[in-house]
């Protein structure tokens, strides 16, 4: 089946301007994350989705990051006023239903970000 | 929060050689994964092992989840397998997040 599809794969924008970036998790998968991943870095972790709602978004490094999923399926995130340092690759996952335990994630190939 | 310590940092093999990746992590985990970055990005799942051990192909991985490490084995590399490998845990809480280590360069040479 399909896995985890991220769009576009590279957006180059200006400072100081607004982006989305899409993610469509695995189908039937109702848990979605979102990752950063910097130069020479492992991916660090932003946001957790189970269904529709943002169930923890202790990772979004200020206010100017938002991310929506309003049909617990596809999600956006949204980043506003754009600085040089946001600048990343920035990575969706999705995984099983949690159920309250731990379900393997997979990963989608990423949108990199360049800010200019 | 828990820290996750990959080595070597780099690794440059020639074809054909054998290599182990290790995993130090510095609390009690609930689940490990291990993933391949090619060189276009995409981080792709090789094992799924919070302890025990799995081979899938040439690759193999042990997770002793009690000693806080995992290690990753190549046999037999070949010039795909370059690339960078991520361990990456799940030590609790509600939200699953994965924290992730810095990651092993490998380079399989010709």
């Amino acid at each position: 089946g399909a896995g985890v599809s991220q769009t576009p794969s590279n957006k180059v924008t200006e400072k100081g301007k607004y982006v989305e970036l899409r993610c469509d998790p695995i189908s039937g998968h109702t848990a979605l994350y979102w990752y950063r991943q910097s130069l020479g870095q492992g991916p660090e972790f932003l946001i957790y989705f189970q269904g529709t709602g943002a169930a923890d978004d202790s990772g979004l490094p200020n206010d100017r990051f938002f991310a929506v999923r309003p049909e617990g399926s596809v999600s956006t995130l949204k980043i506003q006023r754009t600085e040089r340092g946001d600048s990343a690759v920035y990575l969706c996952a999705s995984s099983k239903h949690s159920g309250g335990r731990y379900n393997e994630q997979f990963f989608g190939p990423g949108t990199r970000l360049t800010v200019l | 929060g828990i820290q996750v310590e990959q080595s070597p940092p780099d690794l440059i093999l020639q074809e054909g050689a054998n290599s182990t990746l290790r995993c130090n992590f510095s609390d009690s985990v609930n689940n490990l994964q291990w993933f391949h970055q090619n060189p276009w990005g995409q981080l792709i799942n090789l094992f799924y092992i919070p302890s025990g051990t799995k081979q899938n192909g040439r690759l193999s991985a042990t997770t002793v989840a009690t000693e806080r490490y995992s290690l990753l084995y190549i046999s037999s590399s070949q010039t795909t397998d370059s690339g960078v490998y991520f361990c990456a845990v799940y030590s609790g809480g509600s939200n699953y997040k994965l924290t992730f280590g810095k990651g092993t360069l490998l380079t399989v040479n010709p």
